[in-house]
């Protein structure tokens, strides 16, 4: 029972232009979404986060979008740059139940930007 | 030094041994986790601690035993490794609260674990 979904395994951008990175959840008690970045041999690294009351949050280059209605989510960022190049995980919590307090990870998205 | 750190960073051990990993954190935060990440899977939740004493099961926890008995250690225990077990393994805070409900956790560095 995948709660999270990221259907794109990988995505490939040239520098400068735009990355979307998509996410789907099943779960309706999930009420906060986040972003992580993850380097190799590194840890995942906090990116950018939204509430469900709200359906942006903008951060310099990057953005998330949350349509609630779709339960659906996507990070844009712009414009992309090669040191981007990571995997990107979606993941969500909710403020109650039986989620309260645990984050419910995507399978991750493999992005590289092109130089 | 100040955050959270995991050790070792890599492991190998065989079929049928005990193995602990650690993780220590030094911003105090209540809750603690331990994840996996395997191709395909993303990130699993094993076990959680919302704060000393208090533990739970995640998504995963079949094989594994976690303890803690300070807010700063939350060890991770295959009582007897498995090759199903090979993972990278990754320990998180988060600094969850009555006041703050919704907020993100930090990650350490990761235990790659190979059971032979």
């Amino acid at each position: 029972d995948q709660q999270v979904k990221q259907n794109s395994p990988s995505l490939s951008v040239q520098e400068g232009r735009i990355s979307i990175l998509n996410c789907d959840y099943t779960n309706s008690m999930f009420d906060y979404f986040l972003w992580y970045k993850k380097y190799p041999a590194e840890g995942p690294t906090f990116l950018i986060s939204i509430s469900s009351i709200k359906d942006k949050n903008e951060d310099g280059r990057f953005t998330v979008f949350l349509n609630k209605s779709a339960k659906h989510l996507s990070l844009h960022i712009v414009p992309s740059q090669p040191g981007d190049s990571a995997v990107y995980f979606c993941a969500a919590s909710a403020a109650g139940g039986t989620s309260y307090g645990k984050l419910t990870f995507g399978q991750g998205t493999i992005l590289t930007v092109h130089p | 030094d100040a955050g959270i750190t995991q050790s070792p960073r890599y492991k190998i051990t065989e079929t049928g041994r005990q193995v602990t990993l650690m993780c220590h954190q030094t911003w105090s935060h209540s809750y603690m986790f331990w994840y996996r990440q395997d191709l395909g899977h993303g990130l699993r939740l094993i076990y959680y601690s919302a704060a000393a004493d208090i533990t739970d099961k995640g998504e995963v926890p079949d094989g594994y035993v976690v303890s803690r008995s300070k807010t700063e250690n939350f060890p991770l225990t295959l009582e007897s490794a498995t090759r199903s077990q090979t993972s990278v393994y990754f320990c998180a805070s988060s600094a969850l609260s009555g006041a703050t409900l919704n907020t993100e956790a930090f990650f350490g560095q990761g235990t790659r674990l190979t059971v032979v």
